[in-house]
Order: C-alpha cells, then sequence, then structure tokens
C-alpha cells in the first residue's frame, strides 16, 4: 500500500484554468504539507496543516487553496493557473513526534500550465 | 532568514569509491533536526539519514554517515562503497521547532552519479 498518494500524477492544462491536486495519507500522521519543486529542483514548503488546521503558510498566492477534510487529506485547488505555476507538487506528512519526525513524501504531481 | 547550503551543484564517483556531500546552514535555535534525502529520477523522495542536533554522535545507515559539525553548523553526508543505484539528486534539510515547528528548509541539492 502507498503510504502517501497523490493523484494525478501528471497534470497538463491550460493558463486561466482551475485545477485540484488529491493527497491522502494512510500512515495516521497529524502533519500534512504541500512543497513546491520548481525547474530548477529547489524544494519550497507552501503550506502545512495538523489535524486539519493550518499552521503554516509561505506567502503562497491567494490562488492556491489547501483544504483537510480530515487528517488523512490534503488536498490542493489552484485557481487561475499561470504559466508559473508549472512545477512538481509534493504532499507529505510526518508523525506526531514532533521536529524529530521524518516527512514521508507522496510521489508528486507534475503540472504542466500552457 | 534560516538557510541550508549546498555548494556543490554536481558530484560524481566511481562505483565502489567514497565521496562527501557538503552541506551548511543558518540557524538561531539550539534545537533542530538535520536530514539527507536522496530523489532519484524517479521523483520519489527517500529519506536517507537524520541526525539529531543534541546528539554528538554521527549518525550512520549502512554505507551513509554524516560528519556532524554543530559550533561550524556543518552536516555532510558520505556515502562509502558507491553503487550504480546512488545515482540521484540528494537534498540536505534542517527541521527546527518553535515557530518553524514542522517546516523542512532544503538546499539547492546535489546531483551526485556514480560511474561503472
Amino acid at each position: 500500500d502507498t503510504a502517501v498518494s497523490q493523484t494525478p500524477k501528471y497534470l497538463v492544462t491550460q493558463m486561466g484554468n482551475d485545477k485540484s491536486i488529491k493527497c491522502e495519507q494512510n500512515l495516521g500522521h497529524d502533519t500534512m504539507y504541500w512543497y513546491k519543486q520548481d525547474s530548477k529542483k529547489f524544494l519550497k514548503i507552501m503550506f502545512s496543516y495538523n489535524n486539519k488546521e493550518l499552521i503554516i503558510n509561505e506567502t503562497v498566492p491567494n490562488r492556491f487553496s489547501p483544504k483537510s477534510p480530515d487528517k488523512a487529506h490534503l488536498n490542493l485547488h489552484i485557481n487561475s493557473l499561470e504559466l508559473g505555476d508549472s512545477a512538481v507538487y509534493f504532499c507529505a506528512s510526518s508523525p506526531p513526534t514532533g521536529p524529530a519526525g521524518e516527512l514521508f513524501f507522496g510521489e508528486g504531481s507534475r503540472l504542466t500550465v500552457l | 532568514a534560516q538557510t541550508v547550503t549546498q555548494s556543490q551543484p554536481e558530484m560524481s564517483v566511481q562505483e565502489a569509491e567514497t565521496v562527501t556531500l557538503s552541506c551548511t546552514y543558518d540557524t538561531s535555535e539550539n534545537n533542530y533536526y538535520l536530514f539527507w534525502y536522496k530523489q532519484p529520477p524517479s521523483r520519489q523522495m527517500i529519506l536517507v539519514i537524520r541526525q539529531e542536533a543534541y546528539k554528538q554522535q554521527n549518525a550512520t545507515e549502512n554505507r551513509f554517515s554524516v560528519n556532524f559539525q554543530k559550533a561550524a553548523k556543518s552536516f555532510s553526508l558520505k556515502i562509502s562503497d558507491s553503487q550504480l543505484g546512488d545515482t540521484a539528486m540528494y537534498f540536505c534539510a534542517r527541521k527546527g521547532g518553535g515557530t518553524s515547528y514542522g517546516k523542512l528548509t532544503f538546499g539547492q541539492g546535489t546531483i551526485l552519479t556514480v560511474h561503472p
């Protein structure tokens, strides 16, 4: 069973469209994250949720809206897509052991905006 | 800003040899955690090794070991007996407590190629 799963794995869309990426973890973790990996492979945190509550929002444009219906799911919705949104988006989760807990990553979702 | 810096964009090594990847970081916290992640061409992020800052002993995991120098804020990864499957991008990362709770800050990454 995949521990952290993201869908879709690949997404190609036109500028101006709205799209969503779904993430689910079956590890029983309390904390989930969204990271963005740009074309230079740099990984940067976007959001973090703990037990469905937002705890980190790293100056991400309002067009990005995370939603956590329960602690096993953290979805990412993006409105009015722009060319610069093209990237690989990683979902991750970590156990309730505080800062010592490693992050478990999904396989990433490659978003291409044309 | 509390940053993580990997000064080697690319490294290469012959199979069975040893290679060391460098990482330095900046932090004002006393308690934090350091990680090395591997990202092979499959794109999956895989944890290689973890170090807790309050532990002086360097972490080891089979062929992987770290040289943690807390005063110098340095956290290098040594890969012994390199294998073709070690070819990947390696990311150093720091995770702290306090207001940065849960946030993993990554370095720019080092592309490692293992040659047969």
